[in-house]
């Protein structure tokens, strides 16, 4: 099955500062990668998500790189704000599967 | 309002009192999930269900049960619930003919097993 590797555990920047968060992915058949966020106490959300025909897509400050070849999709948060403060998940998953694999987190902390 | 309800939200038990937690979507979603949480482990899928009368197992399914008698729920069952089940678990639904359509996630259920 698949297997998603997410990196950093934990990341702090300060408010005004780019966040970058990678993970990287197992199976090569895999070709849509969401990004959900969880704030504290509340269940997580998606955000952003991409296709494996697109390398990036954006939506205000957030957006989202994948590179096939290397088997490997980033997050980039740009102008973080305190709000941004959460728990981001990556994900990966075909359509051959009936399920998406998750990344273990990565819990960002923005500081004002 | 679209929403996955899941109940109860807090839940505390002894071990081995069988226990159910609910879920039901109003979206009529065919594909409903449950997963667990764990700290520094993320996201664990234990049961999910394509469609009424359609389960299978996740990547941690042992000590669970589910069922999918109708549409719009999908209870998640501990027979006989031990310590290592106390955790976070959220329920999930999606459009089943749309594998890369949007996971909706219930609020949540926290529970402990003493």
């Amino acid at each position: 099955g698949e297997n998603v590797e997410q990196h950093p555990s934990t990341l702090s920047v300060q408010e005004g500062d780019s966040a970058v968060i990678k993970c990287t992915y197992s199976d090569s058949a895999s070709n849509y990668f969401p990004w959900y966020k969880q704030e504290l106490g509340k269940r997580p959300q998606l955000i952003i998500d991409i296709r494996s025909n697109v390398g990036e897509k954006k939506d205000q400050r957030i957006a989202v790189t994948l590179n096939k070849t290397a088997k490997h999709f980033s997050l980039h948060i740009t102008e973080t704000q305190p709000e941004d403060s959460a728990v981001y998940f990556c994900a990966a998953s075909n359509s051959g599967y009936s399920t998406l694999t998750f990344g273990k987190g990565t819990m960002l902390l923005v500081s004002p | 309002e679209a929403q996955v309800t899941q109940n109860p939200r807090y839940l505390i038990t002894v071990t081995g009192k069988k226990l159910t937690v609910t879920c039901s979507q109003n979206m009529n979603h065919e594909y409903m999930s449950w997963y667990r949480q764990d700290p520094g482990l993320g996201l664990r899928q234990i049961y999910y269900s394509m469609n009424v009368e359609v389960t299978d197992k996740g990547d941690v399914p042992e000590g669970y049960k589910v069922s999918r008698k109708e549409k719009r729920n999908f209870p998640l069952i501990l027979e006989s619930p031990s310590p290592n089940q106390t955790s976070l678990y959220f329920c999930a639904s999606r459009e089943g003919q749309n594998y890369n359509s949007p996971l909706h996630f219930g609020n949540g259920t926290r529970l402990t097993v003493t």
